[in-house]
């Protein structure tokens, strides 16, 4: 049983445009959500995170959006660079339940020049 | 200011043996978490270790076990390995028991054959 699901394996968008990547999740219990990075041969790097008493959160060209009553959050990266290339997990924790990471099966997102 | 650093960073065994990977937090962090991420999906939470006490497992079974040391380093030691222990375990530190985001370490790719 998934509790948080990424269901596109991967998108293209072309340099300067918008990244749009999606996350959905099950467990009402969740109240907070993190996107993380990962290159080839590297552990995943923090991106941005987003607490689910706040609906938005920005940080440069990363924006988190939080609908909770849909159970979706969304991560748009503005204008995408190459170096954006990479693959995206979202994950989501409980309060108290030794923020143990829930994580989706990642998105790979590929920015062509 | 020392990230999360992982040893070895490949590792093969046979099916039986017994492997222990280590992980070093970031520097200021005194908590850390284990996560198994096979082919293609995203990490799963094994367990985590703050003060040197386990605090919180997940679904995995008992022939995973860890420690943490006082200097808030911590292994991962797995016994009777199987085929489907092939993954890259990764490690990630925090600060404290609300410390909402975990620095991830590069893993170690572990194969079973």
């Amino acid at each position: 049983d998934q509790q948080v699901k990424q269901n596109s394996p991967s998108l293209s968008v072309q340099e300067g445009r918008i990244s749009i990547l999606n996350c959905d999740y099950t467990n009402s219990m969740f109240d907070y959500f993190l996107w993380y990075k990962k290159y080839p041969a590297e552990g995943p790097t923090f991106l941005i995170s987003i607490s689910s008493i706040k609906d938005k959160n920005e940080d440069g060209r990363f924006t988190v959006f939080l609908n909770k009553s849909a159970k979706h959050l969304s991560l748009h990266i503005v204008p995408s660079q190459p170096g954006d290339s990479a693959v995206y997990f979202c994950a989501a924790s409980v309060t108290g339940s030794a923020r143990q990471l829930t994580f989706g099966s990642g998105t790979q997102l590929t920015v062509l020049p | 200011e020392t990230g999360v650093t992982q040893s070895p960073t490949h590792l093969i065994k046979t099916r039986g043996q017994q492997v222990t990977l280590r992980c070093s937090s970031q520097s200021g962090h005194n908590t850390v978490s284990w996560y198994q991420q096979a082919l293609g999906q995203g990490p799963q939470f094994i367990f985590q270790y703050y003060r040197e006490e386990e605090n919180g497992r997940g679904n995995f079974p008992p022939r995973f076990s860890g420690l943490q040391f006082p200097n808030y380093s911590s292994e991962l030691n797995v016994n009777a390995l199987e085929l489907d222990d092939s993954a890259l375990y990764l490690c990630a530190s925090s600060f404290g028991l609300a410390g909402d985001t975990q620095y991830f370490g590069p893993g170690t790719r572990l194969t079973v054959l």
